[in-house]
């Protein structure tokens, strides 16, 4: 299947200072990727849709000025935390869709990335 | 809309004995039902899913899921647990192909195996 990764998978950062999440197709090209979040124990809540050369839309409630996504080629969309916060600590995780193969729908999901904010 | 319900935060078994996932979900259109499973801080990774077509579907690992819409159901069954089935699982609705539909997560299942 389609290989989906993130990096980096584990960060540990300041408070204040701002986190970068890359998330790559590997073997295909994704004009779509989704970021998620989740909490421990919890499920995954859709951030936001990310759109090679557009920008993102954002689910609500999700501050589009604190989590910044940018899809600039098919293969790599980035998410960065700016300012971060000890309440932005989480596991994020990127998807994507392989759309040129037989795939009815599938979501390829990256690693995850966890981040702690001290 | 679409949402999905997992009745049951936490189920534990005997290895060997059946697994039994709950999932039911609510679709204004056809739904593409996924069923994802997740080892501790890693991704999500397919077990199975159903698009159209036959409404019993096989996944990885022996597990097998059947589409009931009258029911409004996916549930997640395995004949006989193993100590590595173990995980988080987590199921899926999607309003149907395309490159940018939403997929929404249920709130996901823990499964324990007893020895």
């Amino acid at each position: 299947g389609a290989v989906v990764s993130q990096h980096p998978s584990w960060v540990i950062c300041k408070s204040g200072t701002s986190v970068k999440i890359e998330c790559r197709s590997l073997d295909f090209q994704a004009t779509t990727m989704f970021w998620y979040r989740q909490f421990p124990k919890q499920s995954l809540m859709l951030m936001a849709t990310s759109n090679e050369g557009s920008k993102a839309t954002y689910e609500q409630g999700v501050e589009k000025d604190k989590f910044l996504i940018n899809h600039a080629s098919l293969t790599l969309s980035t998410l960065t935390v700016t300012s971060a916060h000890p309440e932005d600590s989480s596991f994020y995780i990127c998807s994507a869709r392989d759309p040129a193969g037989a795939d009815t729908g599938e979501l390829f999901f990256g690693e995850g990335s966890r981040l702690t904010v001290l | 809309a679409q949402s999905v319900t997992q009745l049951g935060s936490h189920v534990s078994v005997s290895e060997g004995a059946l697994v039994l996932l709950r999932c039911n979900y609510s679709s204004s259109v056809p739904p593409y039902l996924f069923w994802y499973v997740q080892y501790p801080n890693q991704g999500l990774q397919l077990l199975l899913k159903y698009t159209t077509g036959a409404t019993l579907v096989k996944g990885i690992n022996g597990f097998e899921a059947e589409f009931k819409k009258s029911e409004t159901s996916f549930h997640l069954t395995k004949p006989s647990a193993h100590m590595s089935d173990a995980a988080e699982y987590f199921c899926a609705c999607g309003p149907g192909y395309s490159s940018a539909s939403k997929i929404i997560f249920g709130s996901g299942t823990r499964l324990s195996i007893r020895p």
